[in-house]
């Protein structure tokens, strides 16, 4: 019962580069989320998905971009990191709303 | 919008002892809320939430928390901690729509004394 997986589970980036996060779920729910997490900020909403096929911007989607082409997964993308994308990211799901219920174990960029 | 505060960075208490976390909301209506808690090196796991009904809510891992409309408060209660309870806490207001995002506060981190 893997319930919501992350892949990498850490990374290092060089200003400029680009990459894509990974999350799957296994529990067949409509609703993902990608946060991140920054020491003092709590978690603040990137983008988030209400099925297959959506997506919608969160409260700090800039210099992000995200699909949901498959049910059980979420790609979050950076197109050209930089350093104030340095952070942890943690992907969830859902099954009803917008209130994450099953969280990952992040992963962990750092973006030189 | 909504907003949620948590006035404690840090909390630290004796194991045994209860524990309570404070959460302050701001919103114009009846909103929905949650607490959450982190472990070191995990993602976060979903304690219990308030939608409506009964003001005092049972969670997991024996914590429980009641809303109080006039205090605008969602305080989150053990009432004897565990070595296993340190973690950070987070409580986070909904705008009372299931279908709306939620706010996350900036989380409380409870050490346990042995």
């Amino acid at each position: 019962n893997a319930g919501v997986t992350q892949t990498p589970k850490f990374r290092v980036l060089k200003t400029g580069q680009s990459m894509t996060l990974l999350c799957a779920q296994d529990m067949n729910h409509e609703y993902m989320y990608w946060y991140r997490q920054d020491p003092g900020m709590g978690l603040r909403l990137i983008h988030y998905s209400v099925g297959e096929g959506t997506t919608a911007k969160g409260e700090v989607p800039d210099g992000y971009n995200v699909s949901r082409l498959k049910k059980q997964n979420f790609l979050l993308g950076l197109e050209s990191a930089a350093p104030s994308q340095t952070s942890v990211y943690f992907c969830a799901s859902s099954y009803i709303g917008r209130q994450p219920q099953h969280f990952g174990d992040g992963t962990r960029l750092s973006i030189l | 919008a909504q907003s949620v505060t948590q006035p404690d960075i840090h909390i630290t208490v004796s194991e045994g002892a209860s524990l309570e976390l404070r959460c302050n909301y701001s919103y114009g209506a009846t909103p929905y809320l949650f607490w959450y808690v982190q472990s070191p090196g995990q993602g976060l796991q979903l304690l219990l939430k308030y939608f409506s009904g009964d003001t005092l809510v049972q969670g997991i891992k024996g914590f429980e928390a009641e809303f109080k409309r006039s205090q605008s408060s969602f305080n989150l209660r053990k009432p004897s901690v565990h070595w296993r309870d340190a973690a950070e806490y987070f409580c986070a207001v909904g705008a009372g729509n299931r279908d709306d995002k939620i706010i996350f506060g900036k989380g409380t981190r409870l050490h346990i004394l042995p």
